[in-house]
Parts: C-alpha cells; structure tokens; sequence
C-alpha cells in the first residue's frame, strides 16, 4: 500500500538555525513526492516536488528536500529558519495515476 | 494567473441540511481534486475530475457527490449533513490529469469551511 509518514507531530527550531521535517514513504514503482505548507486559515500552498533527477530539489522561499531512495525519505530542509516559516506542513506521495496521499503534517514552530 | 477560488468561504449549517461547495480552478487546468481536512483525520481525498469524468473517488460515503462542468469549474454536494462533517474542504486543480501525465503538482484554493451544528 502507498503511504507516507511524518513521524514528528511537532518541531521547534530558533531562528537562525537550521530546519529539518521528515517524511517517509511507502509505494510501489517510482514516487511523485511534494510538500506544501500550510498557514493559519489558508489552503496548502506548493513547497517543491521530486519526480526523478537529482536527488536534491530546491523549492520556494529557500526550501529544500532531499530525495533517498534507500532509506525511502523525502525530508525538507531550509539552512535558516525564519519567524514566518512557522506553519503545518505536509508531505504528499502520487503513485502514478492515483490521488495524493497526504502525511498527517507537522506544525513547525520557529522561535525568535 | 489567478489561483483557485472556492466559494463560500465559510459556512454554517444544520444537521439533516445539504450543502453545495463551488471551486474554480486556474485557467487553463482541467484536473479538479477536493480534500475533506479536519484536525482528527488529517487530508481525506474525496473525488478528482478530468474534463467532466469523475476519475477517481475516495472512501467516503455516498452523502458525498461532486460534478464538473465543461468550463472545468467544480462543485460537490454533501446532504443529509452530519456533525462529523464538520471540516475544510480543499479543492485543487492541476495543469493536467491525462493518463501517463501525473508528476503535475496541485494548487489548493482557500477552502471552504463548513461548520454543521
């Protein structure tokens, strides 16, 4: 079965440092991995995706997530956490022609 | 380009009522998803359509129905409301949802949320 993981429910991190939110994933055949973001009232917004290619993938607002297919994790990454980077965010998986299969998120909370 | 707009924004209903909920989609996209969220059961994927064919349906009961319309534009129906329905209801759309085309990412309107008392 195709699924994704995001085992933290919650990450802190002060500003300035830098930012790590897991995922791992589940799926037969090749993964489609995205994350969005999440404000307060506000539908998801679009982070970056993997689909093939370099393992690295560089996103919005200096977003970042690294693709290993060994150890099947797409985890973000940003080296500067910012105030305004607090939100929820969520892993997705597209197993080919099906629907987006959602983590359950991760509230991340920068502190100043 | 505007994005995707989804009315009303909020809305409160009883229980037994019925519902519709509208979604435009980006110009130009064909694909229409809708996600039910809510803070117990996360993101529930609820139906996808591609030029006016319902492509894909999530597990949820048959309370729940949706439709698209030539112009891509979206709406999905609850009836009979239940207070678990309670939630926000995501739509996106999607550049494409041809077959063999599905590394599109999709853009997510405001939502709706629904609140039934």
């Amino acid at each position: 079965a195709q699924s994704v993981a995001q085992p933290e429910d919650q990450v802190n991190v002060a500003e300035g440092n830098p930012l790590t939110v897991k995922c791992t994933y589940s799926v037969s055949g090749n993964p489609y991995l995205f994350w969005y973001v999440q404000y307060p009232n506000r539908g998801l917004q679009f982070l970056l995706k993997y689909i093939t290619g370099d393992n690295l993938v560089k996103g919005s607002y200096g977003f970042e997530a690294e693709f290993n297919k060994s150890q099947t994790s797409f985890h973000l990454k940003k080296p500067s956490a910012l105030v305004s980077d607090s939100a929820l965010y969520f892993c997705a998986l597209k197993p080919g022609n099906t629907p987006l299969v959602f983590g359950k998120g991760t509230r991340l909370s920068v502190i100043a | 380009k505007a994005g995707v707009t989804q009315t009303p924004r909020y809305l409160i209903k009883t229980r037994g009522q019925q519902v519709t909920l509208s979604c435009s989609p980006i110009s130009g996209h064909r694909s229409v998803s809708w996600y039910q969220q809510t803070p117990g059961q996360g993101l529930q994927f609820l139906f996808e359509y591609f030029s006016e064919t319902q492509r894909n349906k999530g597990n949820f009961p048959g309370r729940f129905s949706g439709r698209q319309f030539s112009n891509s534009r979206s709406e999905m129906n609850v009836s009979t409301l239940e207070l678990g329905d309670s939630a926000l209801y995501l739509c996106a759309s999607s550049p494409t949802g041809a077959v063999g085309k599905t590394s599109y990412e999709q853009y997510f309107g405001p939502g709706t949320r629904l609140t039934v008392t």
